[in-house]
């Protein structure tokens, strides 16, 4: 069946390199992608999302990559800070009135 | 702060206790969900409202009752749960039910004992 993962469940990085986060996914027919943050004690919080007619969108320090050949997702923060720490959750869903599926996640640690 | 207040943030309950919880949006949004967010697994949908009527029942058991009175208010109704329901239980709202852009909710953390 689809799902959606994660290729790697922690990262670190050190404060002020480029973080990269990737999320593989398996329903072709997808149409819209998104990623989320989520602190400790918080819930999830959107960044940014994309569509699947667009390969690369870029918002403020972060930037997602989308590759429908390999159907794979990228979310990039450049200059990552340590607020950055937290776990990033892909979704993705065949867009209009249907619901996403959420990836489980991967816990970026930034050490200062 | 996301627009989205759940109350209690934390609940510890007995096997045959009764509880509610408690989410209100002030985004003016059309849609609200909750989810379930266990450990090591990706969220879970239970629930879907659109404009106070349930859209989605994501095959939940009936242990979990959900009431949406007014399209900013939504509870969960909890009876004679399990200990393997416990989790973070999320609240979000949408413009739309698609799910787009969800805001969420900080959660309630539920210990069941």
């Amino acid at each position: 069946g689809e799902s959606v993962g994660l290729h790697l469940p922690t990262l670190s990085v050190q404060e002020g390199d480029n973080s990269i986060i990737n999320c593989a996914y398996s329903n072709s027919a997808s149409d819209y992608f998104i990623w989320y943050k989520q602190e400790s004690g918080k819930g999830p919080q959107f960044i940014i999302d994309i569509r699947s007619n667009m390969d690369k969108r870029q918002g403020q320090r972060v930037t997602v990559l989308l590759n429908k050949t390999v159907k794979h997702l990228s979310l990039q923060i450049a200059a990552t800070q340590p607020g950055d720490s937290a776990v990033y959750f892909c979704a993705e869903g065949p867009g209009g009135y249907q619901k996403v599926t959420f990836g489980t996640g991967t816990k970026l640690q930034v050490i200062p | 702060e996301t627009g989205v207040t759940q109350t209690p943030r934390h609940l510890v309950m007995g096997m045959t206790n009764k509880k509610s919880l408690k989410c209100e949006q002030h985004l003016g949004h059309n849609a609200m969900y909750w989810y379930k967010q266990s450990a090591k697994k990706p969220l879970e949908l239970m629930f879907v409202y659109s404009l106070e009527e349930r859209v989605e029942n994501n095959s939940v058991p009936s242990r979990f009752s959900p009431e949406c009175p007014n399209s900013s208010h939504l509870f969960l109704h909890l009876h004679t749960l399990q200990p393997e329901d416990s989790a973070l239980y999320l609240c979000a709202s949408s413009q739309g039910q698609g799910g787009e852009k969800l805001f969420f909710g900080s959660g309630t953390q539920l210990s069941v004992l």
